[in-house]
């Protein structure tokens, strides 16, 4: 496991939740970052995108408006803030690496690194 | 958004066999996409991207092709290590949709 993800945890409707992805060997530097989220009912799903250099950031419609994506190539990070949470947000997020150098977004080739997911749980 | 159909949704298959899966696009997506491989409590891991190109460690066996809506990947000899669930995805556009999933199960 190359990118390691944090932050998730159980919540209520309606809370907030910062989830992190950190890397030791893997540079982001000038790659795109993205996450996904996997669950039972709908399998895998994109969630959001972020360019290799931070200035496009594009969201799937079941959060935009919600969540927001930012990477931080000093700290070699990327994060999601997740606000107005809901039950069906429950799910295994992963962070991802795009496999090609400077994906501005859109078109752009697979994920080659993956973290091992962090569970968020949203329940009353 | 573009819809990934995958067939089969699972398949037996014994160790030595050569199987298809195959993936179509809802619309055309060029060389945009991708096939990973899924087992119990891990990550999704990419074996071939670009449609045709396998990515670095991935052994021979694995191979794909196709372009624009129908795609295939295809395990010329299925080794134990290959049971697992594959996964088809697009990346053409957003959001990047994947399909379904195949699990390979022993036969």
């Amino acid at each position: 496991v190359q990118l390691v993800e944090s932050g998730g945890v159980v919540v209520q409707p309606g809370e907030s939740l910062r989830l992190s992805c950190g890397a030791s060997t893997v540079t982001f530097k000038d790659y795109a970052l993205q996450w996904v989220r996997q669950t039972p009912g709908k399998g895998l799903e994109w969630i959001s995108f972020i360019s290799w250099d931070g200035v496009s950031t594009y969201y799937g419609d079941s959060v935009k408006g919600r969540f927001t994506i930012s990477r931080d190539d000093i700290k070699n990070s990327l994060s999601l803030q997740m606000h107005n949470l809901r039950p069906e947000d429950t799910g295994l997020y992963y962070c991802v690496r795009d496999v090609g150098r400077y994906c501005s977004g859109g078109a752009c080739y697979g994920y080659d690194y993956w973290g091992q997911g962090t569970l968020v749980t949203v329940s009353s | 958004d573009i819809q990934m159909t995958q067939s089969p949704s699972s398949l037996s298959a014994s160790v030595g066999d050569r199987i298809t899966i195959t993936c179509r696009a809802s619309q055309r997506i060029s060389d945009y996409f991708n096939w990973y491989q899924q087992k119990p409590g891990k990550a999704p891991k990419l074996l071939i991207y670009a449609a045709s190109t396998l990515h670095d460690g991935v052994p021979s066996r694995f191979s794909g092709s196709g372009s624009e809506t129908d795609f295939t990947l295809t395990i010329s000899d299925v080794h134990p290590d290959d049971f697992a669930t594959y996964y088809c995805q697009q990346s053409y556009t957003f959001p990047h949709t994947f399909g379904q999933g195949t699990k390979l199960e022993i036969e």
